[in-house]
């Protein structure tokens, strides 16, 4: 079965502290992706990586970045968390054939409370 | 580009009735479709999708959806809700690249025992 952990689902950080948020796939999967959920603005891209050591920004990259440095990996780091970073965050992960119709697995979710 | 529109932010239907959450959508390619459902406090869960073979698409838990180019339209239908079904719905269109996937607001259903 498909899976894909995030291996913190609920943290409290305080501001200005580096944050990490680690998700693993284990389908062999090339893509990967970082999403944000808010209520009233739905889900938002962060960061995508479609390989090892690769990276894409997304549609609000501000204040993130990720680490791929195995395939099956994929870390979103929040350098100096703020209390607008508060949110529920997503992995999500994709086969990368290039082309559109790949279903796109998701993570049960990482819950952050920056403080 | 591409974008979705889902119609309805919230629906309540009873338990045993039909449930209808619409769907529509605009895209500059020939589009895959998704509709996903997230329960509280969880991830998002596909309950099917649609990549330009047929037009009537069968997903899981009873769920099924109808591709209708004419009126750019995806709406997921269930026959009879269950209380289980109480959830957030998002419905997904994809580009031309996998990874330019666009989500719809989402549609809270609750389910009336």
């Amino acid at each position: 079965d498909v899976k894909v952990t995030q291996s913190s689902r609920y943290l409290v950080k305080r501001t200005g502290e580096k944050v990490f948020l680690e998700c693993v796939q284990d389908m062999d999967h090339e893509n990967m992706f970082w999403y944000r959920q808010d209520p009233g603005l739905g889900l938002r891209l962060i960061y995508f990586s479609y390989d090892v050591k690769m990276k894409e920004k997304g549609d609000i990259p501000e204040g993130y970045s990720v680490s791929r440095e195995k395939k099956e990996r994929f870390s979103l780091i929040l350098e100096s968390a703020s209390t607008n970073q508060t949110s529920m965050y997503l992995c999500a992960s994709s086969l990368g054939t290039g082309g559109p119709g790949n279903t796109i697995y998701f993570g049960e979710g990482s819950w952050l409370t920056v403080v | 580009a591409q974008s979705v529109t889902q119609l309805d932010s919230h629906v309540s239907v009873s338990e045993g009735t039909p449930v209808l959450l619409r769907c529509n959508y605009s895209s500059s390619y020939s589009p895959s479709l998704f509709w996903y459902v997230q329960h509280p406090n969880k991830g998002l869960q596909l309950l099917l999708k649609y990549t330009s073979a047929a037009t009537l698409v069968k997903g899981i838990n009873g769920f099924e959806a109808e591709f209708k180019k004419s009126e750019t339209s995806f709406h997921l239908t269930k026959p009879s809700a269950h209380m289980s079904d109480a959830a957030e719905y998002f419905c997904v269109v994809s580009g031309a690249y996998d990874y330019k996937l666009s989500f719809g607001a989402g549609t809270t259903v609750t389910v009336r025992a």
